[in-house]
């Protein structure tokens, strides 16, 4: 069974640039994930769909980011523009409604300059 | 709130010592509690899933057990080895399937050969 697919891997912008990270989920799981993870921190909830309605994105920078899921499978996530502070490493899971059980991508690793 | 504390930030160890990994939350009505680790540069591997009304999860030399009550769960890794070495982290789900899990900051391990 394949996993959840990230890209780009690895992304270098300039600040005040805009980016766009990509993810496909697990066949079959309903719920997905975006997480934010800064160097040596726990990952930090951006924004979570449950099929194509969102869940919660109460920690989501609406300002200048946002993230859309088509057809409740593939989901997108835009900054637009990047601040320095945006640098970080983007992880995107899915899970199965019932278990709850998480399963995440290898990440997309940001770097603004 | 939910906070996740996971004491100690960093552990080192020599090959073959059992070891435990501790994580304290602040509300204890979750839904369910997973372990992962993260090697560098990569996404979060799920090693262990326990649901609310269960106590212990095992899965070969690692064994998760869960305290509900007093807010605790505890990672043990018997018989260390080198490729251990690794941050491990603890994510809780708070009471139904669909709400997001909250991590801590994880536990950098390193086991010496």
């Amino acid at each position: 069974e394949a996993g959840v697919a990230q890209s780009p891997r690895y992304k270098i912008i300039e600040k005040r640039q805009s980016v766009a990270f990509w993810c496909n989920p697990i066949s079959g799981h309903a719920t997905l994930y975006w997480y934010q993870q800064i160097l040596g921190q726990g990952p930090k909830l951006l924004i979570q769909f449950q099929n194509n309605g969102v869940v919660d994105d109460s920690q989501l920078p609406k300002d200048r980011f946002s993230a859309e899921r088509l057809k409740g499978v593939d989901s997108t996530l835009k900054i637009q523009p990047a601040k320095l502070e945006d640098s970080a490493v983007y992880l995107c899971a899915s899970s199965f409604l019932g278990t709850g059980e998480l399963f995440f991508g290898e990440g997309s690793r940001l770097t603004v300059l | 709130k939910q906070e996740v504390t996971q004491i100690p930030a960093a552990l080192s160890v020599p090959e073959g010592e059992n070891l435990v990994l501790n994580c304290s939350f602040t509300d204890s009505a979750i839904y369910n509690l997973q372990w992962f680790r993260q090697d560098p540069g990569k996404g979060l591997t799920s090693l262990l899933l326990i649901q609310s009304s269960q106590r212990e999860q095992t899965s070969g030399r690692l064994n998760a057990s869960l305290d509900k009550s007093s807010g605790r769960s505890t990672l043990y890794i018997a018989a260390s080895q080198p490729g251990d070495s690794a941050t491990y982290l603890c994510a809780v789900r708070g009471n139904s399937g669909n709400t997001p899990l909250v991590f801590g900051k994880g536990t950098r391990l390193s086991v010496i050969a």
